[in-house]
């Protein structure tokens, strides 16, 4: 049952222009959302979190939207560079559990 | 940097061998996870260890996998009678959890990527 759901496997996109990725959730107790990026044959590292006492965290060019009434998060990274290319995870987690839920991940492409 | 690290790197074995997967967390880290990730998946959570708290074992997939954590630091992951379907790349993550969990952050190590011929 994937409680976390990446709906695009990949995305193209050219550089200097925004790239949205998008995470849908079922579980209505996860409080706290992050996402991850992953280059090939390394692990994934942080990039940014959203607690559900908010919509909005930003981070340089990273912003993470929150809609919860949606079970909706989206990342958006503006403006897209070459470098950004990597495979983003968005997960979640209860405040109650110790498990994070993880996507199935979105190939991201940045085309120069 | 001081990072997780993980060892092996990869790892190719027959199937029915029993296979032992090691993760050194970051020290003073008192939160460590397993993960694995198969082809075209995501992240499936293994186990949780917290301290000197019983272990969240809610994610092993049989009771071919078990882990320790030793003295609260290194952690080993053994799958015996390894099968084929125990190929992905297994990924350990530690984290400074304190209280309710906000703001927890995982680190990953680079994991291990393990093929069952």
């Amino acid at each position: 049952d994937q409680q976390v759901k990446q709906n695009s496997p990949s995305l193209s996109v050219q550089e200097g222009r925004i790239s949205i990725l998008n995470c849908d959730y079922t579980n209505s107790m996860f409080d706290y959302f992050l996402w991850y990026k992953k280059y090939p044959a390394e692990g994934p590292t942080f990039l940014i979190s959203i607690s559900s006492i908010k919509d909005k965290n930003e981070d340089g060019r990273f912003t993470v939207f929150l809609n919860k009434s949606a079970k909706h998060l989206s990342l958006h990274i503006v403006p897209s560079q070459p470098g950004d290319s990597a495979v983003y995870f968005c997960a979640a987690r209860s405040n109650t559990g110790n498990q994070f839920y993880f996507g199935t991940g979105t190939s991201l492409t940045v085309i120069p | 940097g001081a990072g997780v690290s993980q060892s092996p790197s990869n790892k190719v074995t027959e199937k029915g061998k029993d296979v032992e997967l090691r993760c050194d967390p970051i020290s003073g880290h008192t939160a460590l996870y397993w993960y694995r990730q198969s082809l075209g998946q995501g992240l499936e959570f293994l186990i949780y260890f917290q301290g000197n708290s019983a272990p969240d074992k809610s994610g092993l997939p049989s009771d071919r996998f078990s882990a320790e954590r030793t003295g609260g630091s290194v952690s080993t992951l053994t799958i015996q009678r390894t099968q084929q379907e125990d190929s992905a790349v297994y990924l350990c993550a530690s984290s400074l959890r304190i209280g309710l969990g906000y703001q927890e952050t995982q680190y990953f190590g680079p994991g291990t990527r393990l093929l069952v011929l």
